[in-house]
């Protein structure tokens, strides 16, 4: 398997744009988990889901965030509109039943 | 409420000596435990687990890690650190049997190996 795969790996807009961040999981992982890093939060978890259904959107930051998962090879992240601190590293992961998490390379985000 | 501490920003320790990063964790239910690694501008790598039986497990890279239930602590190991360990590494919990199943993150600690 390719691994958790995430695209696009950098990601430039002006604020007040749409953002949408891409997360195919590892084939047959039932959980999917969206985090975000920055120097000063850390790895905080956004949002994860279990069978395609979201089950904790607690750390979701504010009303501009939303993330799907329509299908269980697929999840996105949107921001709408964006704002200079919603720069930071995005990353997905996905893990079969409660074993450890696989983690996706990341979505370095950057909002001018 | 599910939580995990790291209490140490950077571990400094010399090539060869052995090596600990701390951490501690409190959840509700049943803790399943673990440990990953962060080399700069990659995603997070999983290094070892604990979900039950031998408090000692090991795992990737010589690494190993101890659970200590009375004292709720899953501390990082190893006996002899190489400059090439220096990165920032992440304890993690999943609360089982708790409120949610949700996977969350210590605040990392920065691993330095000096040569």
């Amino acid at each position: 398997d390719a691994g958790v795969i995430q695209s696009p790996r950098h990601e430039v807009t002006e604020m007040g744009q749409e953002v949408t961040l891409r997360c195919k999981p590892i084939s047959g992982h039932d959980y999917l988990f969206w985090y975000r890093q920055t120097m000063m939060r850390g790895l905080e978890l956004l949002i994860y889901f279990n069978n395609n259904v979201p089950i904790d959107d607690s750390g979701m930051p504010e009303d501009r965030f939303s993330a799907k998962m329509p299908n269980a090879s697929f999840s996105t992240l949107k921001i709408q509109p964006s704002e200079p601190r919603d720069s930071a590293v995005y990353f997905c992961a996905s893990s079969l039943s409660q074993n450890e998490a696989f983690f996706g390379q990341g979505t370095r985000l950057t909002v001018v | 409420a599910q939580s995990v501490a790291q209490p140490e920003d950077q571990v400094n320790v010399a090539e060869g000596n052995p090596l600990t990063v701390k951490c501690t964790y409190s959840v509700s239910g049943n803790p399943y435990l673990f440990w990953y690694v962060q080399y700069p501008n990659r995603g997070l790598q999983f290094l070892l687990k604990y979900i039950t039986g031998d408090n000692l497990v090991k795992g990737s890279y010589g690494f190993e890690a101890e659970f200590n239930k009375s004292q709720t602590s899953f501390h990082l190991k190893k006996p002899s650190a190489l400059v090439s360990d220096s990165a920032l590494y992440f304890c993690a919990v999943r609360d089982i049997g708790g409120a949610t199943n949700k996977l969350i993150f210590g605040t990392g600690t920065l691993l330095a190996v000096q040569p």
